[in-house]
């Protein structure tokens, strides 16, 4: 397609159990990001990708957060024993990596933690 | 590390009147400054942009937003809204320099209703 795509739009999950977030950059776009809109907190940065390899991965809240990225398309975010604090809406961006880049993003996943 | 403050939650304005959407932003080092409109049911798309250079910028559908160093800002003007304007503003810095180049860290947005 020809923007971010990100999948499921909306999940909802029990406390304790894991969930899997997929997002679809732009075709030639090497550099992904996701973000995480929070009610109330605005977009807080989680982790980048260039390629396959993720460099700062700084944003993560804690070690049940995890993502990939493989064949330098395709990302997955894992969140292992959801929370109710992990409730958000999960954002997927991409980009081509040049200084003022701009960010296209996908519409996000909505998780609820129940 | 950074910050970025948007001082209105939500500004009302009434259609082609003038609005001004504020932002502050604190950082040890230089930054890039970003305005990104989430219109309804919509992603988040790029609005406006400054790197270097003139320290006014603008977009193409009339907003404008400039640079005040001194007073660590970047506020978002358009001087005549239209009602298609009714969006979530959110203004955003990053870091000169290093290689996450697009690590933004973002303020809390800003709701613009434009009503008839």
């Amino acid at each position: 397609g020809a923007g971010v795509s990100q999948s499921p739009s909306n999940k909802v999950t029990e406390k304790g159990k894991d969930v899997e977030l997929r997002c679809d950059p732009i075709s030639g776009h090497t550099a992904l990001y996701w973000y995480r809109q929070s009610l109330g907190q605005g977009l807080e940065f989680l982790i980048y990708f260039q390629g396959n390899s993720a460099p700062d991965k700084s944003g993560l809240p804690s070690d049940r957060f995890s993502a990939e990225r493989t064949g330098g398309s395709v990302s997955t975010l894992t969140i292992q024993r959801t929370q109710q604090e992990d409730s958000a809406v999960y954002l997927c961006a991409s980009s081509l990596p040049e200084v003022g880049e701009k960010l296209f993003f996908g519409s996000g996943t909505q998780l609820s933690v129940l | 590390a950074q910050s970025v403050t948007q001082l209105d939650s939500q500004v009302p304005v009434f259609e082609e009147a003038p609005v001004e959407l504020r932002c502050n932003y604190s950082s040890s080092v230089s930054v890039y400054l970003f305005w990104y409109v989430q219109y309804p049911n919509q992603g988040l798309q790029l609005l406006l942009k400054y790197l270097s250079g003139s320290t006014l910028v603008e977009s193409i559908n009339g907003f404008e937003a400039e640079f005040n160093k001194s007073q660590t800002s970047f506020h978002l003007r358009k001087p005549s809204v239209h009602i298609s304007d009714t969006a979530e503003y959110f203004c955003a810095v990053r870091s000169r320099g290093g290689t996450s180049y697009g690590k933004l860290t973002f303020g809390q947005g800003t709701i613009l209703t434009v009503h008839p």
